[in-house]
């Protein structure tokens, strides 16, 4: 199995500032079409998980644009760009490219 | 607009069996693969398996292999997750999602408590 592993576990920021998450991959996560299906996800407290970006930098609709990915191969990153009160929550990535499909083990974004 | 509703909360005892559902509206129901997920208490995300309700093939994690089954009824757009013997490990919540194009369902706690 693909295994991702994400740093920090935890993340304070202050309003206003930047977020960087990482997501690494124990193998490439580039699949036999071209495409590498890397997501990441946002799961606010009491809600279920919700796309922000797929195959690595893909805003999916209606993500802020304050929102971005990067990476390839087996290194990825979610950035945000100016933090607000409503991004708290946990952040995973998740692997598409290959079954069994996995995720990261999540980062918790909190203000400090 | 592509949305998915699970069943509601379950409260079972441990060696009981039980099936959960996710019933799936707004597109073709065949065409895309739709999966479960589990999240226990205060923990992470962890995929349990997949199917494809056009052709019904079905993959699952090691970790699930053999202690679930995923099913679909195309015929009704909805898939299920059922256990056939509960242990009190199994209390969590279980999503399911389409993974393509983002799609979850709200959630289905399942609490087993002797």
């Amino acid at each position: 199995d693909i295994v991702l592993t994400q740093t920090p576990p935890s993340s304070p920021v202050t309003l206003g500032q930047p977020a960087s998450i990482s997501c690494r991959s124990s193998q490439s996560l580039v699949h036999n079409d071209g495409n590498t299906y890397l997501n990441w996800l946002q799961q606010r407290p009491g809600q279920p998980p919700r796309l922000l970006i797929y195959k690595v930098s893909k805003r999916f609709s209606g993500v802020p644009d304050r929102f971005s990915g990067s990476g390839a191969g087996t290194a990825f990153t979610l950035k945000i760009s100016r933090v607000e009160a409503e991004d708290v929550g946990v952040y995973y990535c998740m692997q598409a490219t290959q079954f069994p499909q996995t995720f990261g083990g999540g980062t918790k974004l909190e203000i400090k | 607009e592509v949305q998915l509703v699970q069943s509601g909360a379950e409260i079972k005892k441990p060696g009981e069996s039980l099936k959960i559902s996710c019933k799936a509206s707004g597109y073709n129901f065949t065409e895309y693969w739709i999966g479960w997920v589990r999240q226990m208490p205060g923990k992470g995300l962890e995929w349990m398996g997949i199917i494809y309700p056009g052709d019904s093939e079905s993959k699952y994690s090691p970790s699930f292999q053999g202690q679930v089954t995923i099913s679909a009824d195309k015929s009704i757009s909805t898939a299920y997750l059922q256990w056939s013997s509960l242990k009190a490990s199994d209390s969590a919540m279980y999503y399911c999602a389409r993974f393509t194009g983002g799609s979850w369902g709200q959630g289905t706690l399942v609490t087993v408590s002797s």
